[in-house]
């Protein structure tokens, strides 16, 4: 699986938009970027996953770019609640295919009042 | 999302004891089951992944012998951690995976060895 590179923390103000940015530059074709993040003492949880298009869901949106090497979590809104560390994970796609998520260092954000 | 739970949530034992942790997809069926842990301050380590009725195939670095992983159906996995000492203190965490490829998470077990 392709390697992520990940700033390590990153500060936002409560109510602004969080731009966490994602370095992949040997994702394979067959690749999917996925974001989990943990808050702390807790089990990731899934937040967005996408191939070569833009997605969007109730929690972020997730901008990929056209030759894939990078990657872009946006959450719109920032709360407290959001302060977790936020990993991007590249990965083939169908379980068959033997993927795995392997976990780099991430990115911890920080949701500031 | 999926619902996962572990059980129990977190745990103290002796040195030198064996430690069962279970983990269970409530209301899917999982074809594949990733364990992980993670020492304080790092990130998730994978340990090994099974599928359902196979031998558990284990990363590099993890004894099989020490860690008995058991996927005896599609909606629970057991983590056995045998003789269990201090350094094995950690928070383990089971991730099943659909056959599609999606991915969930337990809360997690916090286990302490003394």
């Amino acid at each position: 699986d392709a390697k992520t590179t990940q700033p390590p923390s990153m500060d936002c103000a409560e109510g602004r938009a969080a731009n966490l940015p994602c370095n992949h530059s040997t994702i394979s074709g067959n690749e999917y970027v996925y974001w989990y993040r943990q808050i702390h003492s807790q089990g990731p949880q899934y937040i967005i996953h996408g191939l070569k298009n833009n997605e969007t869901n109730e929690m972020a949106s997730l901008i990929i770019t056209e030759d894939r090497k990078s990657s872009t979590l946006i959450l719109p809104h920032a709360t407290l609640r959001d302060t977790a560390v936020y990993y991007c994970i590249v990965r083939v796609g169908v379980a068959n295919q033997g993927g795995k998520l392997i976990f780099g260092q991430g990115t911890e954000l920080s949701v500031k009042p | 999302g999926a619902v996962v739970s572990q059980h129990p949530s977190w745990v103290i034992c002796k040195s030198g004891t064996s430690v069962k942790i279970e983990c269970r997809s409530l209301d899917f069926q999982a074809t594949t089951m990733f364990w992980y842990r993670q020492f304080p301050k790092q990130s998730l380590m994978l340990m090994a992944t099974s599928n359902e009725g196979s031998k558990a195939t284990y990363e590099q670095g993890v004894e099989k012998d020490k860690f008995l992983i058991n996927h005896a159906s599609l909606t629970l996995s057991t983590l056995t951690v045998t003789s269990a000492h201090p350094e094995d203190s950690s928070f383990y965490i089971c991730s099943p995976q659909l056959p599609a490829g999606e991915q969930f998470f337990g809360p997690g077990t916090r286990l302490t060895v003394l």
